[in-house]
């Protein structure tokens, strides 16, 4: 459904605890990203990737990691240097590296710290 | 950087009547202006999308105008359905940001039956 797939779903993390979020995609794109979405606020872009073995931080990467070893992955790890890390996570892509591309998003991983 | 403002956060209307979504942008090197609908519990999807170089772009029942003077695009959806209901994020890119997007804050849409 859609190209992207997202999990897990849900998530319950303590604190104190690493969590990997994984995003797959199988529409050959090149362009990965990862956002968080909290009540009352639009997309913040936490990283993204243009192209394999590269990503770049966006306006929110402190306390986040990601890789990109394969073309079709993207995971993001939530550290415990996260302050504030309850929240939605989206996952999205696009086709090119470069240009104004229309993004594909996945049905995103809530993750709730306990 | 480019600074997107979105209103209302929140639009009660009628269903059949129309409801109209602004987005105001700083920067007037913005060239791409996308608006995407997230429904309760779902993924966003582009809706529709206009480029710098259009005044007017019209699909169905949605439309989105673009004022490069004023520096504002607007969401425009006649005769409202149920299905209307959601959340509508509004865009805008920068060409020398690789394209990145940012975002308005999201305006949710009401449609009362």
């Amino acid at each position: 459904d859609g190209g992207i797939t997202q999990s897990p779903k849900y998530l319950f993390r303590k604190e104190g605890q690493n969590v990997t979020l994984s995003c797959e995609q199988n529409l050959n794109h090149d362009a990965m990203y990862w956002y968080r979405q909290d009540p009352g606020q639009g997309l913040r872009l936490i990283y993204y990737s243009q192209i394999v073995n590269d990503f770049q931080k966006g306006d929110i990467a402190e306390g986040y990691s990601v890789s990109r070893e394969k073309k079709e992955s993207f995971p993001l790890t939530v550290t415990s240097a996260q302050k504030n890390p309850t929240a939605f996570y989206l996952c999205a892509s696009s086709p090119t590296r470069t240009g104004a591309n229309v993004l594909t998003f996945g049905a995103g991983s809530r993750l709730t710290v306990l | 950087g480019e600074n997107v403002e979105q209103h209302p956060s929140t639009l009660s209307v009628q269903e059949g009547d129309s409801a109209v979504i602004k987005c105001t942008y700083s920067d007037s090197a913005s060239n791409y202006f996308p608006w995407y609908k997230q429904e309760l519990g779902k993924r966003p999807q582009l809706i529709i999308d206009i480029r710098s170089n259009v005044g007017e772009k019209k699909d169905q029942r949605i439309a989105v105008t673009l004022n490069k003077t004023a520096k504002h695009f607007s969401l425009h959806i006649t005769e409202t359905q149920p299905e209307d209901s959601a959340v509508y994020f509004c865009a805008a890119t920068l060409p020398d940001s690789n394209y990145q997007l940012i975002w308005g804050a999201g305006t949710k849409l009401i449609i009362k039956p």
